[in-house]
């Protein structure tokens, strides 16, 4: 079946410039996550929604980042003013229940 | 969240199991150990969860100490395609974010 699918698979930003990242989860997961991946390290959560509402947004690094899910299914992840620390993978996951999250490929996002 | 340790890295032959280990001294009653895997240039991938007792599937075997404050990860028979960093995670009884460490990576040479 159909797994948890991301777009843009790659995206260049200039610095200062505005981008959306998207996600697709498994139809019927009511969990949905988004995690940053910086270079040579572990996942870090960035928020999570349970159908529509956003749970958790405690690892959103600064207010220019902001994640949406208005219909409980697919996901929109941006962020604003653009910086070179901003350069990462973006992953999204989705889950039926808790003890089993199902990862896109992520977004590499390079600022330049 | 419970903090994990592992090794940085292990080396296995194909065919041969690999047995990574991950220490959770403080791990509470009521945390899960989870493991999950990350091949190059994919998204993380769920391994095996588990509480108190050793757990089995189709992937792996995961063998859980009786203090609890480490478990261990078994391959039974490593092939080159689970060369990947695997994620030792422990999880509140109702928690769900997952915080990762650096992780162990496995290499498998042929």
């Amino acid at each position: 079946g159909a797994g948890v699918s991301q777009s843009p698979r790659y995206k260049v930003a200039k610095r200062g410039q505005d981008v959306a990242l998207r996600c697709d989860p498994i139809s019927g997961h009511v969990s949905l996550f988004w995690y940053q991946q910086a270079l040579g390290q572990g996942p870090e959560f960035l928020t999570y929604f349970q159908n529509e509402a956003q749970l958790d947004k405690s690892g959103l690094p600064s207010d220019r980042f902001f994640a949406e899910r208005p219909e409980g299914s697919v996901s929109t992840l941006k962020i604003q003013r653009t910086q070179q620390e901003d350069s990462a993978v973006y992953l999204c996951a989705s889950g039926p229940r808790m003890h089993e999250q199902f990862f896109g490929p992520g977004t590499r996002l390079t600022v330049l | 969240d419970a903090k994990t340790t592992q090794p940085n890295s292990m080396e296995s032959n194909e065919e041969e199991p690999v047995h990574l280990p991950c220490n959770h001294s403080t791990i509470s009653g009521t945390d899960y150990i989870h493991w999950y895997r990350q091949l190059p240039s994919q998204g993380p991938e769920y391994v095996i969860h588990g509480l108190t007792s050793n757990v089995n599937n189709r992937m792996a075997s995961l063998a859980i100490a009786e203090d609890r404050k480490s478990s261990t990860l078994i391959l039974h028979r490593a092939t080159l395609r689970d060369a990947a960093v695997y994620y030792c995670i422990l999880i509140m009884e109702y928690g769900n974010k997952l915080v990762f460490g650096a992780g162990t990576i496995l290499r498998v040479k042929s």
